[in-house]
């Protein structure tokens, strides 16, 4: 079954520091994954796409990495603002109509 | 200048009742979505359609009709509304058919009373 968790599910960071949300996939072929970034009440936007021969992709403060043989990837944000409060979802594409989409990790960042 | 836009943006309605989003997109995309998000923020494929042309329907009840009069347009219409179908909706648009970047709208919130 071609899934996508997140981890962890919410997390609550002070301003300026850094974190890591996670994204484990089964989805088999693998063409790309994609991190997006959702406002409240607005639609996903994407930060990064990553290849299988791509390791690591940085958007300003956002890096995204891709391990293709352990099917993991992260997405760090660095010296984090507080307009980085969002949910975060990974999907995964396996090059045919499906993609495959992770529950989002809720991140909140406090001043 | 939006690139996807979807009317209206909140919708309260009553149990049974028919109502219709709209969704437009100006960035030229052969492919548009619609996707629905419960209140646990998951996003669920529904429909997409390619050139006007329907190429996946997920299992969703037939009370969902879509309908794409040309390939910048993906209109939603739902029958007899329940209770369930509470959720946002968004449009989305991509380039390329499956491997692309998708490109959401605001979404429309679909409160079922």
């Amino acid at each position: 079954k071609n899934q996508v968790e997140q981890s962890p599910q919410s997390l609550i960071i002070l301003e300026g520091k850094n974190c890591t949300l996670q994204c484990n996939y089964t989805v088999s072929p693998f063409s790309n994954l994609r991190w997006y970034k959702q406002d409240t009440g607005r639609g996903p936007v994407s930060l990064t796409i990553m290849t299988f021969s791509e390791n690591t992709k940085s958007n300003g403060r956002y890096t995204a990495t891709l391990d293709a043989d352990t099917k993991q990837s992260s997405l760090h944000i660095t010296a984090s603002q507080l307009s980085d409060s969002a949910s975060y979802i990974c999907v995964v594409s396996r090059g045919d109509y499906k993609l495959s989409f992770g529950a989002g990790t809720t991140v909140t960042v406090r001043a | 200048d939006t690139a996807v836009s979807q009317t209206p943006k909140y919708l309260v309605t009553q149990m049974g009742n028919d109502k219709s989003i709209k969704c437009e997109q100006n960035l030229g995309h052969d492919t548009m979505y619609w996707y629905k998000q419960d209140s646990k923020k998951f996003l669920k494929i529904m429909f997409s359609y390619n050139n006007k042309e329907l190429i996946i329907n997920e299992t969703v009840p037939n009370r969902f009709s879509p309908k794409s009069p040309d390939k910048a347009h993906l209109n939603l219409h739902i029958n007899s509304l329940e209770l369930g179908d509470s959720a946002v909706y968004f449009c989305a648009s991509s380039l390329g058919t499956y491997t692309g970047e998708l490109f959401f709208g605001e979404g429309s919130r679909l409160t079922v009373l």
